[in-house]
């Protein structure tokens, strides 16, 4: 089943304590992308990536982190997380960004 | 910098009616791409139309339609007949190109909440 997974998909963490939501799609695309909603903002765009080892900053980058070493996983890396980054995140895919974006479930982050 | 707005924050109508769902944005780009997506009460994100700025002819799914107007800058979505089951958050989203190159930047409006009454 061509599908994206997130995890964890609820974490409750403390500030400046290092985390890392890994991202993964089985369905061998290219393009990948974060993004954290929040109430009366909709969905802001992290960062993304064109392709393995091609990674760019979307609207919030402050704060964030992101690798593609692999073409199939997608990680986010809050280096030290701080309670404005208590969110809703979500990891997208596709072939290309111009094709629709397949969405992950979601992951539910409270920093305290 | 590209930017979509979705002025209705929460719209509420009873069963039946017909609801329509205001997008408008702004860019610089000739060739762009615009997207609905639906967020149900559960939480995940569902696509619901993608389009290029080429193609403004409008679009019918069953009750969902689409109008797509370049002179406006607009990208309308119109639920006919509308159920319970439509009750959700309603994003729509812009794709341009960043530097000239990729598409990779997306930009989502703030989104609209639709609650359908029986």
């Amino acid at each position: 089943e061509a599908q994206v997974t997130q995890n964890p998909r609820y974490l409750i963490t403390v500030t400046g304590k290092k985390l890392t939501v890994t991202c993964s799609q089985n369905m061998n695309h290219e393009y990948m992308s974060w993004y954290r909603q929040d109430p009366g903002l909709g969905l802001r765009q992290i960062y993304y990536s064109m392709n393995v080892e091609v990674t760019d900053k979307g609207d919030v980058p402050e704060g964030y982190k992101v690798s593609r070493k692999e073409k199939r996983n997608f990680p986010l890396i809050l280096e030290s997380p701080s309670p404005n980054q208590t969110s809703l995140y979500f990891c997208a895919s596709s072939q290309i960004p111009q094709e629709t974006q397949y969405f992950g479930p979601g992951t539910r982050l409270l920093v305290l | 910098a590209q930017k979509v707005t979705q002025a209705q924050t929460e719209i509420s109508v009873v069963e039946k009616e017909d609801v329509t769902l205001d997008c408008v944005y702004e860019t610089r780009d000739t060739t762009y791409y615009l997207f609905w997506y639906k967020q149900p009460p559960s939480g995940e994100l569902v696509f619901l139309i993608r389009r290029n700025s080429f193609d403004e002819q409008n679009e019918i799914s069953g009750r969902y339609s689409w109008n797509f107007q370049k002179s406006t800058s607009s990208f309308n979505f119109t639920i006919t007949a509308s159920q319970v089951v439509d009750s959700a958050v309603y994003f729509c989203a812009l794709s341009e190109r960043v530097g000239g190159t990729s598409y990779g930047k997306l930009t989502f409006g703030q989104g609209t909440i639709l609650t359908v009454h029986p």
